[in-house]
């Protein structure tokens, strides 16, 4: 099993251009998660699905989108770059959304907007 | 609304000390706790987590967390630490976010040092 996977692994982006992450899972979870991770910021969570073509708002979802048409893969968009979407991206599943149930994290994506 | 709160963001120590990285929690619920490891440049990987039962909680690596609900803490410990334990640890909180799912909120993160 390859887990969770994302690509690309670093993206370099101008300001105002779109790009798409990939975050593909091997292991038939249902929930998914989008989170960035700043440096002295923790993770945050920035859009979830509780399954196939449901999605959901995280804490801070403001300039990304996401779509999860099938079960195996979730996507995050970047509409309009902005340089405080400067971040690592990481995405994550669980077997189901229950409170013992832990999360698998890829090895994310490193993004920068200039 | 849980939160999560990691007391030191950077701890250094000898090479066969004692590792002591501490995590208290505010959770309306009986919590659900769960600690983390970032190693350079890599995901996070789950060390060893809390559901109910047992409040020493064992994990990999030789790390282990107690649950004390009256200090509501979590601390992660080791009794001798490794140059490969260098590191950054995240703690986590389970918390409902509805329709009956949950979420994790985490900590903001401890980078440990490990001194030869």
């Amino acid at each position: 099993n390859a887990g969770v996977t994302q690509t690309p692994k670093f993206r370099v982006l101008k300001t105002g251009q779109s790009m798409t992450l990939l975050c593909a899972q091997d292991m038939n979870h249902e929930y998914m998660y989008w989170y960035r991770q700043d440096p002295g910021m923790g993770l945050r969570l920035i859009h979830y699905s509780v399954g196939e073509g449901t999605t959901a708002k995280g804490e801070v979802p403001d300039g990304y989108n996401v779509s999860r048409l099938k079960k195996q893969n979730f996507l995050l968009g970047l509409e309009s770059a902005a340089p405080s979407q400067t971040s690592v991206y990481f995405c994550a599943s669980s077997l189901r959304g229950l409170a013992s149930n832990e999360q698998f994290f890829g090895p994310g994506t490193r993004l920068t907007v200039l | 609304a849980q939160s999560v709160t990691q007391l030191g963001s950077h701890v250094s120590v000898s090479e066969g000390a004692l590792v002591l990285l501490r995590c208290n929690y505010s959770s309306s619920v009986p919590p659900y706790l769960f600690w983390y490891v970032q190693y350079p440049n890599q995901g996070l990987q789950l060390l060893l987590k809390y559901t109910t039962g047992a409040t020493l909680v064992k994990g990999i690596n030789g790390f282990e967390a107690e649950f004390k609900k009256s200090e509501t803490s979590f601390h992660l410990t080791k009794p001798s630490a490794h140059m490969s334990d260098a590191a950054e640890y995240f703690c986590a909180v389970s918390g409902y976010s509805g329709a009956g799912s949950y979420q994790l909120t985490f900590g903001k993160g401890t980078k440990l040092s490990v001194i030869p």
